[in-house]
């Protein structure tokens, strides 16, 4: 199993709504990145745990949540967004033991009104 | 901080001509990871060939291969035969020390028939 879960694919969201991404895998790897992608630009990395522990932060505004329940699962926490928040969510997995490469989710495009 | 960068905004060729993507990159460090990972519009970021600093031997991929230069701190992908399917974004990352992966700005890849 490579694959790399992201749900949902799609989602709106008002300013005032708390919603949640997840990120999903079961390739045994112990980092797990959320990266943000505007149009037309390189993914910006947010956040990294590494063995279910926040070990990089970019300085990302609260309004963002990660959470890492376990080795298999990546949330990230949406509460009073704004509209320029608008982009392609990423989700990566990495096995921190070899270096290998990154494996990414199809990622959700998020809308805020 | 290191920084990747890819001074080709735009590039489209002829299907089965070879095309070379340039990617540059800034570190102190001496022992890191290179990759070149495609986005097609169906957004998933796939890998398409990684290569270790440590490793004088360029790294292959069927029709893909690079041009690595440590000394010049350059990391070209070629495309040779390139097919229709090639079309998409190419991002330049380097991993920074072990965890974080930072990519280039991108070069939008059209294979014309």
């Amino acid at each position: 199993d490579t694959e790399v879960t992201q749900t949902p694919k799609h989602l709106v969201m008002g300013m005032t709504n708390k919603k949640s991404l997840k990120c999903e895998q079961h390739m045994g790897h112990r980092a797990m990145y959320w990266y943000k992608q505007k149009a037309k630009k390189p993914p910006e990395l947010m956040f990294v745990y590494s063995y279910e522990k926040l070990s990089i932060n970019e300085s990302v505004p609260s309004r963002f949540s990660p959470e890492c329940p376990n080795s298999s699962l990546l949330n990230l926490h949406l509460h009073a967004l704004q509209p320029e928040d608008s982009a392609l969510y990423l989700c990566a997995t990495r096995d921190r033991l070899w270096n290998t490469e990154a494996f990414f989710g199809q990622g959700t495009r998020l809308t805020v009104v | 901080a290191q920084t990747v960068t890819q001074s080709q905004p735009e590039m489209s060729v002829q299907e089965a001509e070879t095309v070379t993507l340039s990617c540059t990159y800034d570190t102190s460090e001496s022992n890191y990871y290179l990759f070149w990972y495609k986005q097609p519009p169906s957004r998933q970021m796939i890998l398409v060939i990684r290569q270790e600093a440590y490793k004088q031997q360029n790294a292959t991929e069927n029709r893909f291969s690079v041009n690595f230069q440590k000394a010049a701190k350059s990391f070209s992908l070629k495309i040779s035969d390139s097919q229709l399917g090639d079309t998409a974004m190419y991002f330049c990352a380097f991993l920074q020390g072990a965890q974080k992966l930072v990519f280039g700005q991108g070069t939008r890849l059209t294979i014309n028939p």
